[in-house]
């Protein structure tokens, strides 16, 4: 699988939007992007996943470009909860399983 | 609809013994993941199942370190006889074997080896 590059910390206004990159320039045609975040002394929570077009749910919006290369979580409207630290994983569909691979993710803390 | 379910919350122990951590996974999802995270070393896959049959147990420390999935609904990680190295966060997941869906996990066992 890919390897994902992310900025090691990020501040956010409350209510602001969060805008989170990650690169992953060696990403190949098969990968999708998963995006997950992990709130002091919880396990990790699904936010979102894409391919090739943008997606948005609920919880946030992932912009993705057009080359593949990089890719952007938007969370539109940051609150104090959403203070955490966010993994983007990039993984192919092919692999022998399902296992995601973590890295050291941006902790994102959002200031009153 | 319960999530993934692991116990104890947790563990404090003294080196040497044995250690018994519990997942049950959420109903109709078919693999199973058991993770370890450390500040050193982050978040770690140790081994998982598809249908309860373990797939790839690379992960796995050392023999110390065994895990099973006697049923769909329970998985246990055990680790005999226990290190304070082995002190870390441990987390259980699942997920439904489509490789596009994502992992649900559970709020960890931490655990702590004196």
């Amino acid at each position: 699988d890919a390897k994902t590059t992310q900025p090691t910390s990020m501040d956010c206004a409350e209510g602001r939007a969060a805008n989170l990159p990650c690169n992953h320039s060696t990403i190949s045609g098969n990968e999708y992007v998963y995006w997950y975040r992990q709130i002091h002394s919880q396990g990790p929570q699904y936010i979102i996943h894409g391919l090739k077009n943008n997606e948005t749910n609920e919880m946030a919006s992932l912009i993705i470009t057009e080359d593949r290369k990089s890719s952007t979580l938007i969370l539109p409207h940051a609150t104090l909860r959403d203070t955490a630290v966010y993994y983007c994983i990039v993984k192919a569909l092919e692999n022998t399983g399902n296992q995601f691979y973590f890295g050291t993710g941006t902790s994102l803390t959002v200031i009153p | 609809d319960a999530g993934v379910i692991q116990s104890p919350r947790h563990e404090v122990t003294e080196m040497g013994q044995e250690v018994t951590l519990r997942c049950k996974p959420i109903s109709g999802h078919n693999s199973l993941f058991w993770y370890r995270q450390t500040m050193m070393r982050g978040l770690e896959l140790l081994i998982y199942f598809n249908n309860n049959v373990p797939i790839d147990d690379s992960g796995m420390p050392e023999d110390r370190f065994s895990a099973k999935m006697p049923n769909a609904s329970f998985s246990t990680l055990k680790i005999q006889p226990s290190e304070p190295r082995d002190s870390a966060v441990y987390f259980c997941a699942s997920s439904n074997r489509d490789n596009r869906q994502p992992q649900h996990f559970g709020d960890g066992t931490r655990l702590s080896i004196l």
